[in-house]
């Protein structure tokens, strides 16, 4: 396996920007997770897909957060119009998916994302 | 709510004195229990994980864990700490039935060893 890749490791932007998060899963993955860790804290999921499907998005902080896997491969995590509290690291998980007692994640090492 | 509480924010043991890491969950039914291990710049790794069955279990780098049903704990272990292990620790659960993304962390409990 060569790893889940997150791109960019370190990403500052101004106050209003918006940003876009890529992560490459593990190949043959079929799922894909997205968490937000601010510092203290543990991470805290966001979303998942299953193949392209997106089948929890509840927890999506706000709509300025969208995420996207368009092929089943691939995702993308959009921040909208960001704001100072969206400074985190944003972290991505795949796994093959076989149930929850078989199922072994995978993490990235994330994205840091900073906010001026 | 559902939560994951780890007491301990951070730890400092000597290296090759023994470790324990506290756990405690707070769930109606039985819960997956999980510990993870974060190095800096590194992903999240996972050490053990309990789902049913033999509540000491064992994991990997020589750390174990005990799910204590009556006092809703999980905590991590392991005999001999060594300076490799340094780094932050992370319990979490899911619910029973629930994907394994779909996890809760503890705040976590940053390990230093002393040498």
């Amino acid at each position: 396996d060569t790893g889940v890749s997150q791109d960019p490791r370190h990403k500052i932007t101004k106050r209003g920007q918006n940003v876009t998060f890529r992560c490459d899963p593990i190949s043959e993955h079929n799922r894909l997770y997205w968490y937000r860790q601010t510092l203290g804290q543990g991470p805290e999921f966001l979303t998942y897909f299953q193949n392209e499907a997106q089948l929890e998005k509840s927890r999506l902080l706000s709509d300025r957060f969208s995420a996207e896997r368009p092929k089943g491969s691939f995702s993308t995590l959009e921040i909208q119009r960001t704001e100072q509290g969206d400074s985190a690291m944003y972290l991505c998980a795949s796994s093959l998916g076989r149930g929850a007692t078989n199922e072994k994640l995978f993490f990235g090492s994330g994205t840091q994302l900073s906010v001026l | 709510a559902q939560s994951v509480t780890q007491p301990d924010i951070h730890i400092t043991v000597s290296e090759g004195a023994s470790l324990e890491l506290r756990c405690n969950y707070s769930y109606g039914a039985t819960p997956y229990l999980f510990w993870y291990v974060q190095s800096p710049g590194q992903g999240l790794q996972l050490l053990l994980k309990y789902f049913s069955g033999d509540t000491l279990v064992q994991g990997i780098k020589g750390f174990e864990a005990e799910f204590k049903r009556s006092q809703s704990s999980f905590n991590l272990r392991k005999p001999s700490v060594h300076w490799s292990d340094a780094a932050e620790y992370f319990c979490a659960v899911i619910l029973y039935g629930g994907s394994q993304g779909n996890l809760i962390f503890g705040k976590g409990t940053k390990l230093s060893v002393k040498p």
